[in-house]
Order: C-alpha cells, then structure tokens, then sequence
C-alpha cells in the first residue's frame, strides 16, 4: 500500500543537526512533490516547503532560516530534512506529507518524527 | 504574510451540525486556492478528509462535507459522532505556497 516511514524519534543538543528520513512506498516516487510540515508542542500545522522529486528543486516557505535543507536520494524513494545548528524552538514533530499529481492536495502522511532540542 | 483563519474552539452535541470556516486576511477564498481539510487526534498525524474544496477521500465519512461558503472554506459535519472530536485545520494553496489555519478544536458534547 501507499505509505510515507519516517525515521524515529532524535533528541540533540543546541548546536548540533539532525537528519530526518521520509521513505515512500506502494507509488512511484518521482511523480509526486513532497511537502514538510512541522508542528511545535501544543502549537498548530506550519507548512514548511516541498521539494520537486522529480528534479530535486527544493522550494522554502518565506521565513525558513537556510538552517533547514531538503534532500533526495530517489534510488532509495527517500526524502530527507536537515536542520542545521539546532535551536530548542526547532523541537517539534515533523511530518513529510505527499502532495497528489493535480498538486491540490496532500493526501498520504507520514507518521510523523520527533524532534527534541535540549541541553 | 498570508494568514489563514479558523475558529478557536467549537462546541458540538452528539447528532447535531456543525460548519467550521477558513478565511484568508487577504480576500475571499476560492476554489482556486484547492481548500483542504485536515482531522488530527491526540497523539496521531493529520488525516485529510476534504481536499479541493470538497472531495472526499475514501475514508472520509458521509457526514463530512466541505463548500465555499461567504467568501470562506466551510467544513460541515452533519450528524456528528463522539468519534468526530478533533483538532480541524484547513490548508490553503497561494501560487506556489500552501499556508495552513490555525486549526478548530472541535469538542463533541
């Protein structure tokens, strides 16, 4: 079946960078966008930007510090976030959502990684 | 900034109606803006529900319906379930930038 499996839980320190993995199954990869959606403790839905799979151009929403990088590795149908130079404000779970080929919609969600910022 | 507003926190009895709206600070909302809606419980990722102003997916129930309603994205549950009691966010497309609401707290009693 269709499915987005995210890598588990991370805990690091201030300063340090994290690497989140999105592994999509049951579709073909390339043919469909991805989005990153972050969501802070007891906070709503920030859409965070998406990233062409196709091409590998990443797209940002206004305000996203270059701290946070998406990445690709289509070989393993993979998706990855990167944030740099971690913050506590940067703990928060972090989704990786598909976006549907008429791009109206996002219609298959990861689980969801949680991301903590702690000395 | 765009900015997508939602109500706070609705109140709803078991087997009544209830509509949630979206709106943008930026002008009336439109099919052109694909209005999604989310259904997110404790502890679990959002599910969408409504996408394009009013498609279901396959698991959405019947009861769930989604419309443009004065300018607004409304989401209506019609005969609510104690199982509907969620946290309901829209989501809205702006030229290349989805920007979400702040979310409804949808309490079923």
């Amino acid at each position: 079946q269709v499915q987005l499996v995210q890598s588990g839980s991370e805990l690091k320190k201030p300063g340090a960078s994290v690497k989140v993995s999105c592994k999509a199954s049951g579709y073909t990869f390339i043919t469909y966008a991805l989005n990153w959606v972050r969501q802070a403790p007891g906070q709503g839905l920030e859409w965070m930007g998406w990233i062409d799979t196709n091409t590998g151009t990443p797209t940002y929403a206004q305000g996203l510090t270059g701290r946070f990088v998406f990445s690709l590795d289509t070989s393993v149908s993979t998706a990855y976030l990167q944030i740099n130079s971690l913050k506590p404000e940067d703990s928060a779970v972090y989704y990786c959502a598909r976006e549907s080929v008429s791009r109206t919609s996002m219609d298959v969600w990861g689980k969801g990684t949680t991301v903590t910022v702690s000395s | 900034q765009t900015v997508v507003t939602q109500e706070p926190s609705l109140t709803v009895s078991p087997g009544g109606t209830v509509t949630l709206t979206c709106a943008s600070i930026t002008g009336a909302v439109t099919s052109g803006n694909y209005p999604n809606w989310f259904q997110q419980k404790p502890g679990q990722a959002p599910r969408a529900v409504i996408y394009n102003t009013s498609n279901k997916n396959s698991w959405t129930p019947a009861r769930f319906s989604g419309s443009l309603l004065g300018g607004k994205a409304a989401l209506t549950l019609s005969g609510v379930q104690p199982e509907d009691e969620a946290e309901y966010y829209c989501l809205l497309y702006f030229g290349g930038v989805w920007v979400f609401g702040g979310g409804t707290k949808l309490t079923v009693l």
